[in-house]
């Protein structure tokens, strides 16, 4: 069945510094979706891409979908303490139903002030 | 304020019971998911629902049960022969869109521990 990896597992940085989490799956995806879960919290949806190498901005934050629509990233840019939380990559196989996302493990971030 | 509402927030079970785990939602979504989360794990869907009366099994289905009587409600149901039911159980629910896939708006989840 579909598979997607994320890397790294857990990321620490200081405040200030940029991150970077990589989504990978086995199997072409129609779209993927972000989500972030703050530490004792549950997800919450952050973005969906849907084109062959989109990219989209949240204020600090860049998505990108790879070109083979097989890949995403998430950076952020100049880490907050805000930014803490386990970020969640999913994604729905092309072809495949409306309803069913397959996650990632997630990357938890932590942020030293 | 609409949401999704999961109750109990905190369970514990002895082993061999069956425990059901409450989702009510007043966002008029007409999907509704049940996703298990293991430490350290991604989520993994256990049930979903796309209409009142009809529901679909997900990848690790076995060892749940659930029922869509109305539109608002989707209960789950651990049984005792689920044989790791230890975790964190969230539920979510969904408008379908017409690209992508459908966005998950989640419940605060409810924490299950068998003793």
């Amino acid at each position: 069945g579909q598979q997607v990896m994320q890397i790294p597992q857990y990321q620490h940085v200081q405040e200030g510094e940029d991150f970077t989490t990589y989504c990978n799956s086995s199997t072409t995806l129609s779209n993927i979706q972000w989500y972030k879960q703050r530490p004792g919290g549950h997800p919450v949806f952050l973005i969906q891409l849907v084109k062959s190498g989109e990219v989209k901005k949240q204020k600090r934050l860049t998505f990108q979908f790879g070109e083979a629509k097989k890949n995403s990233s998430l950076h952020i840019t100049a880490t907050q303490t805000t930014d803490v939380g386990t970020y969640f990559c999913a994604g729905r196989e092309s072809g495949g139903s409306n309803y069913k996302l397959t996650f990632g493990k997630g990357t938890l971030l932590t942020v030293n002030p | 304020d609409g949401g999704i509402t999961q109750s109990p927030k905190y369970l514990f079970r002895k082993e061999g019971q069956n425990v059901t785990l409450s989702c009510e939602q007043n966002l008029n979504h007409d999907a509704m998911y049940w996703y298990r989360q293991d430490p350290g794990q991604g989520l993994r869907l256990i049930y979903y629902s796309q209409i009142v009366n009809d529901f679909q099994k997900g990848d690790i289905a076995e060892g749940y049960s659930v029922s869509r009587e109305k539109k608002e409600s989707f209960p789950l149901t651990v049984t005792s022969a689920q044989k790791n039911p230890t975790a964190f159980y969230l539920c979510a629910s969904s408008i379908w869109r017409l690209t992508g896939a459908n966005v998950l708006t989640f419940g605060a989840g409810s924490r299950l521990t068998v003793l």
